[in-house]
């Protein structure tokens, strides 16, 4: 089992409409969690941390759920600059490395 | 300010060649990454520098050699590099090791 598994996608959406990324994670002691975006041929962008609490910026929500360990991503009212692809990333804490999923790719369609 | 700032932007060496990767943050971040991205892949990590001390090879050849100069700081020596290690090589920082990292732009190799 990988350590971080992601729905590669692809995710073709309209604009406007509502969509929900997965992820799950194999190691119960991991301590951080953040969702990155990375377009094509650039580098990965932070696009938010992931609280137990769960976490609210505009337009995405993110949830933990430790108990069976997964992450989500919601974003709404999605524009044609969400398209790029979305990594699910794990800081398993016993080392100073995040574990990286293979990434989901959005495509938002005017 | 978050940024990590990566020359040269392109690099083509060929395979006898001897050149040098640079990252550079100025945001007092005291962890530093090195990270290689093939296409369609995540990124692999290669070296953690902590308190500008090496703490993580992940079994890197030894063609790829590293090296923290001061805490802003970050190289990365290339020698003698085989075609197969043409890729987009990444640098990052964070505050401490469980921190967000931030990413530079990239140095995006290629070995003829």
């Amino acid at each position: 089992r990988k350590e971080v598994e992601q729905d590669p996608g692809p995710f073709n959406v309209p604009e406007g409409a509502t969509v929900a990324f997965n992820c799950t994670y194999s190691n119960s002691a991991s301590q951080s969690f953040f969702w990155y975006r990375q377009d094509c041929r650039k580098e990965p962008k932070l696009l938010m941390s992931v609280y137990s609490s769960g976490n609210e910026d505009g337009r995405f929500t993110a949830q933990l759920n430790r108990a069976s360990q997964y992450i989500s991503l919601l974003i709404r009212d999605s524009k044609l600059s969400d398209s790029a692809t979305y990594l699910c990333v794990v800081h398993s804490g016993s080392a100073r490395q995040l574990t990286f999923g293979s990434g989901t790719q959005l495509t938002v369609l005017p | 300010d978050t940024e990590v700032t990566q020359t040269p932007k392109h690099l083509v060496m060929g395979m006898t060649n001897k050149k040098s990767l640079k990252c550079e943050q100025h945001m007092g971040h005291r962890a530093m990454y090195w990270y290689k991205q093939k296409a369609k892949k995540p990124p692999e990590l290669m070296f953690v520098y902590s308190y500008e001390k090496l703490s993580i090879n992940e079994s890197v050849p030894s063609r790829f050699s590293p090296e923290c100069p001061n805490s802003s700081l970050l190289n990365l020596h290339l020698h003698a590099l085989q075609p197969e290690d043409s890729a987009l090589y990444l640098c990052a920082s964070s505050l401490e090791g469980l921190d967000e990292q931030y990413f530079g732009p990239g140095t995006r190799l290629t070995v003829t």
